[in-house]
């Protein structure tokens, strides 16, 4: 499978909020009510923000969501924090009990 | 609370074998699946596939399949990954990944380990 593809970067103040694109296809984002989102600060591991598309694991703000519409999913995070600053990375369900991440996005909190 | 607790950084030369292990605890070991997942240097994460806690049989992604090796010790809730025939090309981080869903195969992972870095250098 092809990563999913994702902007290499986005930005905004704090307090604004920011929408992160996951783009894929019919065999995977599109196919599947399955898209997950991960938060990577450097040098620690993946964290889960949302899952199924758009359900938020305890402990995690309300301040992140997520949403799918045909091949593409997004994240959007509003009321950015200087803390929100990191790597983001959308996954999805690719069939045959496999999934595909995408390539990353860096958030950068101006 | 659970926990994923990795083995320690490793160098290895070209063409030698290298063993990742997780333990996991803070939750019955058999009831979620273990991924693993490698992230190279400044790349995003490359999903590798997982092994079924109860029956024990993995499940490789198409990339990742020949040198790799799942398995595991559930006397002591540790999953192992085992790659030979090191190439300079598997020098990344690898990651143990708890399945979210307390059933089969989930596509999204609710608990990480600490990472792994394997270095594979002449």
């Amino acid at each position: 499978q092809s990563a999913l593809t994702q902007p290499r970067s986005v930005s905004g103040s704090p307090g604004q909020s920011v929408t992160i694109s996951c783009t894929g296809t019919s065999s995977d984002v599109g196919g599947y009510n399955y898209v997950s989102w991960y938060q990577q600060h450097p040098g620690k591991a993946p964290k889960l923000i949302i899952y199924d598309v758009g359900s938020r694991p305890s402990g995690v703000p309300d301040r992140f969501s997520g949403s799918k519409s045909g091949n593409s999913a997004s994240l959007m995070i509003s009321g950015l924090q200087a803390e929100d600053e990191a790597d983001y990375y959308c996954c999805s369900d690719a069939g045959g009990s496999t999934v595909v991440f995408g390539g990353g996005t860096k958030l950068t909190v101006l | 609370q659970v926990q994923l607790v990795q083995s320690g950084s490793e160098l290895k030369k070209p063409g030698a074998s290298v063993k990742v292990s997780c333990r996991a605890s803070g939750y019955t070991f058999t009831g979620h699946v273990m991924n693993w997942v490698r992230q190279a240097p400044g790349q995003g994460p490359e999903y590798m596939g997982w092994i079924n806690t109860n029956a024990g049989n993995p499940t490789y992604a198409q990339a990742f399949t020949g040198r790799f090796v799942f398995s595991l010790d559930t006397s002591v809730s540790t999953a192992y990954l085992q790659i030979s025939s090191l190439k300079a090309e598997d020098t990344a981080v690898y990651y143990c990944a708890r399945g979210g869903w307390s059933g089969g195969f989930s596509s999204w992972f609710d608990s990480w380990g600490q990472g792994t870095l394997v270095t594979v250098s002449s």
